[in-house]
């Protein structure tokens, strides 16, 4: 398998413009999570699906922020509009299981937004 | 309120020392606690699984180790070699939401 795989790998975009992130999840994995990873932070879980369907969303930061999973093999993270204080990287993993208990995450790569 | 702190927050070391990697967490009721990797510029991989009921789990060199009684977790590298330079991450899984922690970044000096 390919891994989770995540798009684009690098963004820069200026304040106020659309981003969208975008993860294919490993095939056969039914939870997917989107995490924003920042120095001063670290990884935060930002949104949870288990079956296409949000579970968690409580770390979404505001109303910038939304997240979809129209099919098991494919999530979008979109911030719209961006602001500077949006810059980090966002990490999809997916792992098999209702919840993560005892199932190990794979990580993609991450996106690094920059935005100015 | 569920924390996990790590420490030290840097490591450097020369190659073929053994070393150890702390985690710690605040919430003892844990389903299980990961540690991952992360290289410069890459996502995270998944190293080790303990589980609750589990006291540690061993994978080549490196042993992890965990007390939940005391809120702790030792990650333990044997003969360091500078291919282990990276960010080491522990996650604990309480249920419905990983807690990372900051980690630990790591330097093997050859």
């Amino acid at each position: 398998d390919a891994g989770v795989i995540q798009s684009p790998r690098h963004e820069v975009t200026e304040m106020g413009q659309e981003v969208t992130l975008r993860c294919k999840p490993i095939s056969g994995h039914n939870s997917l999570f989107w995490y924003r990873q920042t120095m001063m932070r670290g990884l935060e879980l930002l949104i949870y699906f288990n079956n296409n369907v949000p579970i968690d969303d409580s770390g979404m930061p505001e109303d910038r922020f939304s997240a979809k999973m129209p099919n098991a093999s494919f999530s979008t993270l979109k911030i719209q509009p961006s602001e500077p204080r949006d810059s980090a990287v966002y990490f999809c993993a997916s792992s098999f299981g209702r919840t993560f208990s005892g199932n190990t995450i794979y990580f993609g790569e991450g996106s690094w937004l920059t935005v100015v | 309120k569920q924390e996990v702190t790590q420490i030290p927050a840097a490591l450097s070391v020369p190659e073929g020392e053994n070393l150890v990697l702390n985690c710690s967490f605040t919430d003892s009721a844990i389903y299980n606690l990961q540690w991952f990797r992360q290289d410069p510029g890459k996502g995270l991989t998944s190293l080790l699984l303990i589980q609750s009921s589990q006291r540690e789990q061993t994978s080549g060199r490196l042993n992890a180790s965990l007390d939940k009684s005391s809120g702790r977790s030792t990650l333990y590298i044997a003969a360091s070699q500078p291919g282990d330079s990276a960010t080491y991450l522990c996650a604990v899984d309480y249920g419905q939401n990983f807690v990372f922690g900051p980690g630990t970044r790591l330097s093997v000096l050859p």
